[in-house]
């Protein structure tokens, strides 16, 4: 079945850091894939997708690239910011079935920076 | 704002008490589903309906039911609540069943049973 890997945390880094969330999917067909960031407190907000291969989802200094030969879908951000500290969710979506629009998340990333 | 809005934000509860977490959306969407987020289990679908009168389940559905009169309610009732039931639940909707445009979460539900 369909599901999705992704690196274990927590991650803690200094302010200005480079960021790499690593995060592999197996899926059946041909799924979109998306970054779910949450707050402390909070729920998860959408940070950022993408519906085929080769694109390129970014948002707020974030980027993450749908590659289909690999089945990943890395999320990287070139300086990191106190802000940024918050648990990330590597997620994937597939039509079909009797689930309609069923999601696979991974298991969250937390992230601390620290100045 | 367009969105999803859950309550209580938080409870305590006794268990084999009866309780009932609402989830409301103002988006019109057709398709709403709960989850349940614990640490290091990430989140797992309870229950779902892709649109209003249909309901099926998900991952871990015992212990849990939801209807879905209409469009805009989508609520989860803990029948006889058991400490394995402490989590932190979310109400999250979607637009199409295409799944493109992704889920929209509510803020959440922390709900202990003691």
């Amino acid at each position: 079945g369909d599901s999705v890997t992704q690196m274990e945390g927590p991650v803690t880094l200094s302010e200005e850091a480079f960021l790499t969330i690593n995060c592999t999917y197996t899926a059946t067909g041909y799924p979109s894939l998306f970054w779910y960031v949450q707050y402390p407190g909070e729920g998860l907000q959408l940070l950022l997708k993408a519906t085929k291969a080769d694109d390129k989802g970014s948002n707020k200094g974030f980027e993450a690239t749908y590659r289909k030969e690999t089945t990943s879908f890395h999320l990287e951000k070139g300086s990191v910011q106190v802000s940024d500290s918050a648990v990330y969710f590597c997620a994937l979506s597939e039509t079909g079935g009797d689930t309609g629009n069923q999601f696979y998340f991974g298991t969250g990333t937390s992230l601390t920076v620290i100045p | 704002i367009a969105g999803i809005t859950q309550a209580p934000t938080s409870q305590i509860l006794a268990a084999g008490r009866r309780m009932t977490l609402r989830c409301t959306q103002d988006m019109r969407h057709n398709a709403m589903y709960w989850y349940r987020q614990d640490l290091g289990l990430g989140l797992r679908l309870i229950h779902y309906s892709n649109t209003a009168g249909t309901t099926g389940k998900g991952e871990v559905p015992d212990g849990y039911s939801v209807s879905r009169a209409n469009t805009d309610d989508f609520p989860l009732t803990l029948a006889s609540a058991v400490p394995s039931q402490t989590s932190v639940y979310f109400c999250a909707s979607s637009e199409t069943l295409t799944g493109v445009f992704g889920y929209t979460f509510g803020s959440g539900t922390r709900l202990t049973v003691v």
